[in-house]
């Protein structure tokens, strides 16, 4: 089992559709986890930290469930601009060395 | 702020030539990861700096691949002997280590011909 897990893709969604994604981790000493965001030929940029209590910025929300071990990413309202991959990052305790998941695609059509 | 800069951005090189990659960190980011991306595929990570250290190496694919960082800053990678296996995005990170939120560069495309 990989240890980290996400459906590849594509989500094709329309604007203004609300769309989420799942991604599974197999380490249960996981400590910190992240959603970030690359567009096409660019670098991976920091969509936001997950924290346990669940936190929300703007249209996006990510949740934790360590008891089955995954985090979750819900984009309401979509725009076409949120077109990218979304790739999931867990890091394991007393490791600084992330896993970065395979990453899915999401593309929001007009 | 400034953020992680690589150089240069590009580069085309001929098989069996040296390479070497350049990566200006987040200032005070004490924590610079090396990482690959092949066309299509997830991020391969390389190897993780801690200070000028290199506590894992685990990364590296084979004895070509070195790096090396220098008064906590600047990290260089170097690829000898290139292949056209090695043809690939390389991407740099930093970060705090307590926070492990990593900030990327925008890479260097290396092409080996």
């Amino acid at each position: 089992r990989k240890e980290v897990e996400q459906d590849p893709g594509p989500f094709n969604v329309p604007e203004g559709a609300t769309v989420a994604f799942n991604c599974t981790y197999s380490n249960s000493a996981s400590q910190s986890f992240f959603w970030y965001r690359q567009d096409c030929r660019k670098e991976p940029k920091l969509l936001m930290s997950v924290y346990s209590s669940g936190n929300e910025d703007g249209r996006f929300t990510a949740q934790l469930n360590r008891a089955s071990q995954y985090i979750s990413l819900l984009i309401r309202d979509s725009k076409l601009s949120d077109s990218a991959t979304y790739l999931c990052v867990v890091t394991s305790g007393g490791s600084y060395i992330p896993t970065f998941g395979r990453g899915t695609s999401l593309i929001v059509h007009p | 702020g400034a953020g992680v800069s690589q150089s240069p951005s590009n580069k085309v090189t001929e098989k069996g030539k040296d390479v070497e990659l350049r990566c200006d960190p987040i200032s005070g980011h004490t924590a610079l990861y090396w990482y690959r991306q092949s066309l299509g595929q997830g991020l391969e990570f390389l190897i993780y700096f801690q200070g000028n250290s290199a506590p894992d190496k685990s990364g590296l694919p084979s004895d070509r691949f070195s790096a090396e960082r220098t008064g906590g800053s600047v990290s260089t990678l170097t690829i000898q002997r290139t292949q056209q296996e090695d043809s690939a995005v390389y991407l740099c990170a930093s970060s705090l280590p307590s926070l492990g939120e990593q900030y990327f560069g925008p890479g260097t495309r290396l092409t080996v011909t």
